[in-house]
């Protein structure tokens, strides 16, 4: 079964940067986009941007373009998402999400990450 | 950017009840548009895709419908487990969510 399962909380002070990872299995890593979306607290949720596995081309939303960047490594099935120059209105939970197969929607999504971004 | 923009924010419903969302594109985005249910704590979970298609294992209860710039999301039933927050969401170019619509219990 499809599963994505990310990496555990983080506390950072502002200025400093935060990599999430989501790790994949069930399927094959490299067939599908993965997306970032967040969430603060209380808020909608707001994509990020997304990276294709196999190629490692990405594109951003432009409200994090310089401060967003996601990698893959295909040998594990693992994409992340770096955001660098923290505030404290990067507080959120970090998700990553597939991208659905043959259509637009987002199936699978990992059980997110809560970023604390505070001094 | 495609802006979307959801109505109402919140609703409060009978059990029973029909309820009705929806979601309007600020650009034609035919038929590119998802809809999520968003429990307290939870991930979102991916209700109706391409905005008619119901997701496999989704109860009958829940549709979707619409195309171009005006879509509209359906409870036929309003169940106890049906209270949450839903999201639209284009996928036109690059994806972008609705503010959130939260339905509760009267």
């Amino acid at each position: 079964q499809v599963q994505l399962v990310q990496s555990g909380a983080e506390v950072k002070k502002p200025g400093a940067s935060v990599k999430v990872s989501c790790k994949a299995s069930g399927y094959t890593f490299t067939g599908y986009y993965m997306h970032w979306v967040r969430q603060a607290p209380g808020q909608g949720l707001e994509w990020m941007g997304r990276i294709n596995p196999n190629s490692g081309g990405t594109n951003y939303a432009q409200k994090f373009q310089g401060r967003v960047t996601m990698t893959r490594d295909t040998s594990i099935s693992t994409a992340y998402m770096e955001l660098s120059r923290l505030r404290s209105d990067d507080t959120a939970v970090y998700y990553c999400a597939r991208d659905m197969p043959g259509a637009t929607g987002m199936d699978y999504w990992g059980q997110g990450t809560l970023v604390t971004v505070s001094s | 950017d495609i802006q979307m923009t959801q109505s109402p924010s919140s609703l409060s419903a009978s059990v029973g009840d029909r309820v009705t969302i929806t979601c309007q594109a600020s650009q034609d985005i035919s038929n590119y548009l998802n809809w999520y249910q968003q429990k307290p704590g939870k991930a979102p979970k991916l209700l109706i895709y391409d905005a008619s298609n119901l997701e496999t294992g989704v109860p009958s209860r829940f549709s979707g419908s619409g195309s171009g710039t005006d879509f509209t999301f359906t409870i036929s039933s309003l169940q106890p487990e049906d209270i949450a927050t839903y999201y639209c969401q284009q996928y036109d170019n690059l994806p972008a969510f609705g503010g959130g619509t939260k339905v509760e219990i009267k």
